[in-house]
Order: C-alpha cells, then sequence, then structure tokens
C-alpha cells in the first residue's frame, strides 16, 4: 500500500514570496490533515478536511494560509505571503478516521 | 503551563541499554495516549497507544500511564541503533476520536550509540 505522498519534499523562498505544497493521501482515507512542525515543537494541526469538507481550521493563520482539497482526495496547502516565523516543516497526513498515516513533510525555509 | 510536556534531550544511551522517555500532562480529562516515533527527515510514525491507565507491551517497548500522577512514560528495552529517533508523546480527551484531536509534546531526541 503506497504511503502518503508529499512534494516538494523541500523549498526555500524569501520572505513575503509565495508557497504552495501538494499532499496526495492513501487511497480510500476521507480524512485529510496538515500539520506544522517547528524545529524542536510537535506537529501543529493547521486544518482537517473530511472528504472536500473543512471540520477543523481553527488554528489556521487564514490571513496567509490557505488549504483546498478539490474532489477529495489530493490537497494543497498555500502560504501567501511567507514570514519568517513559516520555516517548518509541513506535514500531511490521512486516515479512515481513527489514528491516520503521516507523509514524509515539506521542509520550508524562508530567508 | 502547557497541557503536553516532554524533555527534548538529547538522550544518548549505549546499545543494549533501558530507556525511559516521558511526559506529563495537565488536562485531567486526558485519557488516549499515544507514542510516534520520528525518523530524521521523516513523518512520525505510531508506535504505541493505551487508553486510560495501565501498560502495554508490545515487543521490546511498554507503555505506561500513571492517571494519577498525570505522567506517561515509554521503555525501551535492549535499545540499538536503529531506535535512534525523536520520540513524540501525544495525548487526547477522546478513545478513537479523530487525529485532529491529538496534543503533541515536544519530542525526545534519542541516541542509541553501537
Amino acid at each position: 500500500e503506497a504511503g502518503v505522498a508529499q512534494s516538494p519534499r523541500y523549498k526555500i523562498i524569501e520572505k513575503r514570496q509565495s508557497v504552495a505544497f501538494w499532499c496526495n493521501p492513501i487511497s480510500g482515507h476521507a480524512t485529510l490533515y496538515w500539520y506544522q512542525q517547528i524545529l524542536g515543537q510537535g506537529p501543529k494541526l493547521l486544518i482537517q478536511f473530511q472528504n472536500n469538507g473543512v471540520v477543523d481550521d481553527s488554528q489556521l493563520p487564514k490571513d496567509r494560509f490557505s488549504a483546498e482539497r478539490l474532489k477529495g482526495v489530493d490537497s494543497t496547502l498555500k502560504i501567501q505571503p511567507a514570514k519568517l516565523e513559516d520555516s517548518a516543516v509541513y506535514l500531511c497526513a490521512s486516515s479512515l478516521g481513527g489514528n491516520g498515516f503521516f507523509g514524509p513533510g515539506t521542509r520550508l525555509t524562508v530567508l | 503551563q502547557k497541557e503536553v510536556e516532554q524533555d527534548p534531550g538529547p538522550l544518548s544511551v549505549p546499545e543494549g541499554a533501558i530507556v525511559s522517555l516521558n511526559c506529563t500532562y495537565s488536562n485531567s480529562a486526558f485519557q488516549y495516549f499515544m507514542w510516534y516515533r520520528q525518523y530524521s527527515r521523516k513523518g512520525p510514525e505510531l508506535l504505541m497507544y493505551t487508553y486510560s491507565s495501565g501498560n502495554k507491551e508490545d515487543g521490546r517497548f511498554t507503555a505506561q500511564v500513571d492517571k494519577s500522577s498525570k505522567y506517561i512514560s515509554l521503555f525501551i528495552r535492549d535499545s540499538q541503533p536503529s531506535d535512534s529517533a525523536t520520540y513524540l508523546c501525544a495525548m487526547s480527551e477522546e478513545y478513537g476520536g479523530s487525529q485532529g484531536n491529538l496534543i503533541f509534546g515536544k519530542g525526545t531526541k534519542l541516541s542509541v550509540k553501537p
């Protein structure tokens, strides 16, 4: 069974630029999560989708972050404009409802 | 006080040692306790989970929960270099609920030296 796929794996941008991350969940998994993991911290939930609907986006900084999950499968997370403090690993995870599986993450560096 | 506290380490032990990793928490409503292992440049993977108090064993790994002290532990027996990783505790109020409800600790970086 293929795992959660994410791309790109690494991204370096300058502050105020835009960036987008892509996630392809495990086939059949209705629930998809995006997390932010700052160096030395545990993952923090940004947004949770159930199929293509948002379940929880209470911790998503909506002034600069956006996410969508068209057709209830793939998802993209966008940051516009990026700030220095957005430097982190962005993890995608998917599940059938309970415990999920994480992807390898996208490491973002904002200079 | 953060909801979940975890000593970030780093912790370095010789191969074969018994490792003890711990987390404390403040929310007495937490009932579901999990340990994740995260290798460098990888996403976390679920190692073990327990519900309420007690012990759970899986091979060389034992998870222990003491709700009266709000303290959870992960023990690794006969540690191996392949156990070198960051170990994250996580917990939630609802058993079997959404992963989105999990509160993670900062993680403890473990290094097992051959």
